[in-house]
């Protein structure tokens, strides 16, 4: 099992572009989330799915948007990104919201 | 709302000694209480749990017990090695929400 992984590992964006980050899971886990880590303020919670076809908003959504087509995949967009949006992002997978399972992060930076 | 308060950083401590961060929180109800490990470059990883009052989780030689009465959740190991060194979270899983509400973070650093 490759657990959760997300791609890419790095990204430097200018501000005002879009980009998508990927995430996958082949644990058949229903739970995903997308969280972001800054320095003093833990994690954070961006949008998370119940199941393929269901998301719904975290503590921090906005210019970020979700879809869940597939168990497997859980990808999350930027719409047009700001330096406000510089940070390390994390997905998550688990069975129910108890043990979640993070991938490696991707660490995106905005000019 | 739910949250979690967790002992300011950074922690500097030599190799054998005895390790304590510490952690409080607020909630409604009885919520379940974590304490999850993030090593250098790496995502984070459950490190132990516990999920009702009077509980001790424990895992690799670290401990902690949901204490209701105080509403805390410290994490402790009796002699702590430079492999320990990383940063340490402490979450909550909400009874209303059911998500996972995290702590600010400690890093520890274990010197030689």
């Amino acid at each position: 099992n490759a657990g959760v992984t997300q791609t890419p590992k790095f990204q430097v964006l200018k501000t005002g572009q879009s980009m998508t980050l990927q995430c996958a899971q082949d644990m058949n886990h229903e739970y995903m989330s997308w969280y972001r880590q800054d320095p003093g303020m833990g994690l954070r919670l961006i949008h998370y799915s119940v199941g393929a076809g269901i998301t719904d908003q975290g503590e921090v959504p906005n210019g970020y948007n979700v879809s869940r087509s597939t168990t497997e995949d859980f990808p999350l967009r930027l719409l047009s990104a700001a330096p406000s949006q510089t940070s390390v992002y994390f997905c998550a997978s688990s069975k129910n919201t108890d043990t979640q399972y993070f991938g490696p992060g991707t660490r995106l930076t905005v000019l | 709302g739910d949250s979690v308060t967790q002992m300011e950083g950074p922690v500097t401590l030599s190799e054998e000694a005895f390790l304590t961060i510490n952690c409080t929180y607020t909630a409604t109800g009885y919520p379940s209480l974590f304490w999850y490990v993030q090593y250098p470059g790496e995502g984070l990883q459950l490190l132990l749990k516990a999920t009702k009052a009077d509980d001790k989780g424990s895992n690799k030689g670290f401990e902690a017990t949901y204490r209701k009465e105080t509403t805390s959740f410290h994490l402790e190991k009796g002699s702590v090695q430079v492999s320990d060194s990383a940063v340490y979270f402490c979450a909550l899983k909400g009874v209303n929400t059911g998500k996972l509400i995290f702590g600010q973070g400690t890093t520890l650093q274990v010197k030689p």
